[in-house]
């Protein structure tokens, strides 16, 4: 199975900041990594796929990139509503995996 | 717009079936995307990949649970279900369906979960 690991943990940021958080795969995954906002209780949202392809309806201060092991997804201007749980996952192979999460507080 | 309602009974006893259905509404399960999923995430944990499965039958299962998994589609209904058996404690968890895009190769559109918690 590809592991995924996701750092950091967590951050505290203010509005404003731009955060960055990395996902690193242990085994290449190509470009077949996707990003997911996951905020307590809702349903988990599909943010960038294909590393850095920016899904419908999704605001433009998100951005993707990377590819084999290393990624990044970065917000340009942190906002109010970017708090919850990010998790990267892959679909460069069976079994499909996540990885552990950054969680995003808002200062 | 699609829209995906997972149902089922909150509580399950050791050793028996967990049963989940999705009910799909706003589009038909027998039209694009095609390809359904089932993820899951245990009280404090990541996300966990289940099964991806086309309405026709084609499965793909997480190896890990595939032994106790039976995934099944009711076209007539616009639902699918996800049957567990011989569950224990450590399959407490969220259990959210999803679509899957066969062109972004991700789950692009997920339920809201449903909570199974698995007690005597």
């Amino acid at each position: 199975d590809i592991q995924l690991t996701q750092s950091p943990i967590s951050l505290s940021a203010s509005v404003g900041d731009r955060v960055t958080f990395t996902c690193r795969a242990s085994q290449s995954v190509n470009t077949y990594l996707n990003w997911y906002q996951h905020k307590p209780g809702k349903a988990p949202k599909l943010l960038i796929y294909g590393a850095s392809s920016l899904q419908t309806g999704v605001p433009s201060r998100f951005r993707g990139s990377g590819s084999w092991t290393d990624f990044t997804l970065t917000i340009s201007s942190l906002q109010p509503e970017d708090f919850g749980t990010y998790y990267c996952q892959q679909s460069y192979s069976t079994p499909r995996t996540f990885g552990p999460g950054t969680k995003v507080e808002i200062k | 717009q699609l829209q995906l309602q997972e149902s089922g009974p909150g509580l399950v006893k050791p050793s028996e079936t967990l049963s989940l259905t999705c009910t799909v509404s706003g589009g038909s399960i027998t039209s694009p995307p095609f390809y359904w999923g089932w993820i899951r995430q245990p009280p404090g944990k990541g996300l966990e990949w289940i099964a991806t499965f086309y309405y026709n039958g084609d499965t793909f299962y997480n190896p890990s649970l595939k032994s106790r998994l039976t995934i099944s589609v009711d076209t007539s209904r616009n639902q699918f279900s996800l049957r567990l058996n011989s569950v224990t404690a450590a399959d407490t968890a969220v259990f959210f369906c999803a679509t899957y895009s066969v062109s972004s190769y991700a789950f692009d559109n997920w339920g809201q979960g449903a909570q199974v918690t698995v007690s005597s």
